[in-house]
This record gives structure tokens, sequence and C-alpha cells, in this order.
């Protein structure tokens, strides 16, 4: 299963709305995660099940969608949300993750 | 605190082998599915394979880029996960993550990474 994740690259600013957008090449009902990856870092899970969030993580974090549409949304992006945010499904091996998306501070 | 800790990355020749390691700790390892996660540098995330626990036989699922020349092996006894990589090609350069997988079958927790580098 392909995961094309758009954009590739975001520029915002501290404060903004943010969505990624993670598109499935077939249905994966809702086994979708989402995880954050920081330079030099290992990634970090973010979200599960597309929608649930993982335990520590804020609650400007939210994703949604099902099927073959995805997206992860930052509601007020702070200065230590600017990383890489990948998608990757668990539906069926083998196990995918999306290209990722750079987001970076404008 | 549930802690994995990677070890064996190094430079190797094309069509060499290598093995690396990840002692994991604070948590049940024989309970918990393991996997293998790879990043290029400057590059994506690649799932690598899994090794399930012991009561689902340890069986092992790989990425075809490298079934056949990769083994996944686990000692329960050690709390230990291994990755055997044979005939290694130039594309497999990567950091290689140990990757422990929740019971909904997400990557809950990652090793610090080890780079394997192949090259001449």
């Amino acid at each position: 299963i392909q995961l094309t994740q758009s954009p590739s690259f975001l520029s915002a600013s501290v404060g903004d709305r943010v969505t990624i957008t993670c598109r499935a090449s077939q249905g994966i009902s809702s086994y979708l995660a989402w995880y954050q990856q920081k330079p030099g870092k290992a990634p970090k899970l973010l979200i599960y099940g597309a929608s649930t969030l993982q335990s520590g993580v804020p609650s400007r974090f939210s994703g949604s969608g099902s099927g073959t549409e995805f997206t992860l949304t930052v509601s007020s992006l702070q200065p230590e949300d600017f990383a890489s945010y990948y998608c990757q499904q668990r539906n069926s091996y083998p196990v995918s993750f999306g290209g990722g998306t750079k987001v970076e501070i404008k | 605190e549930v802690q994995l800790v990677e070890s064996g990355g190094g430079l190797v020749q094309p069509g060499g082998s290598l093995r690396l390691s990840c002692a994991a700790s604070g948590f049940t390892f024989s309970d918990h599915y393991m996997d293998w996660v790879r990043q290029a540098p400057g590059k994506g995330l690649e799932w690598v394979g899994r090794t399930r626990n012991k009561a689902n036989s340890y069986t092992t699922e790989y990425a075809e880029s490298v079934k056949g020349r990769f083994t996944i092996s686990r000692d329960d006894s050690k709390n230990s996960l291994y990755l055997q990589m044979n005939s290694l090609k130039t594309d497999d350069t990567a950091v290689y993550y140990c990757v422990r997988v929740d019971t909904n079958f997400y990557l809950d927790y990652w090793g610090q990474g080890t780079l394997v580098t192949v090259s001449s």
C-alpha cells in the first residue's frame, strides 16, 4: 500500500493552523498513525487509529479520516512543532510510511 | 522506563555482512512484536521487518527490498532483538532503528538508531 503525503514541504509561522494530508492507494480503514521526527532524533508516535492521541501528546494535534484519505492538523503551531511528520499504515504487510512532510519556520 | 539501545553499526563493504543488536529494558520484551525501521541519509522512513512474539511462533515479515538477505531474530531470555544483514548493498546505507510494536500494532517506542554505511 502506497501512502502519499502532501505537501512534502510546508513553511509556516508560530500560531498558524497547519494541515497535512496522507492518501492511501487502497482502503486501510482507520489503521493509520502519525509520527513526528526532529533532526537527529528518533520518530515519536503522535496519533494512532487515525484519530487517537498518544499519551502525553498535546491536544493541539489532531487526526481524522478513514479509508484512503487522512489528515493531521496542528491547531496552533508552536516552536517545538517544527519537524518532519510521517504517516504509516498497519492495515496490511508490508507496513509502509508516507514520504514525509517537513514543517519549517516561515 | 522503556529503553531500546541499538549497537553493531559501522562501515562494511558491498557484499558484506553485519549483525545489529538491540537491548530492550523497562517492559516485558517477550510479550511484544518488534520491528526494524531504517532511514537513509536525508530520506524518509522505511520499514524493514518484524518478528512476532512466542505466542505467535516468532514468525517474521520483511520488506521486499530486504527479503532473502536480512533475517530478524530475538532472544527473549536476553531481552534482545537482532538483525542479520547479508549481501549488503550501497542502498542499505541508513540509520537502523529498533522499534517496539504496541498492542494496537503501532510503533510506540524507538531506539536512538545505529548507522550502517555500505561503501567500498
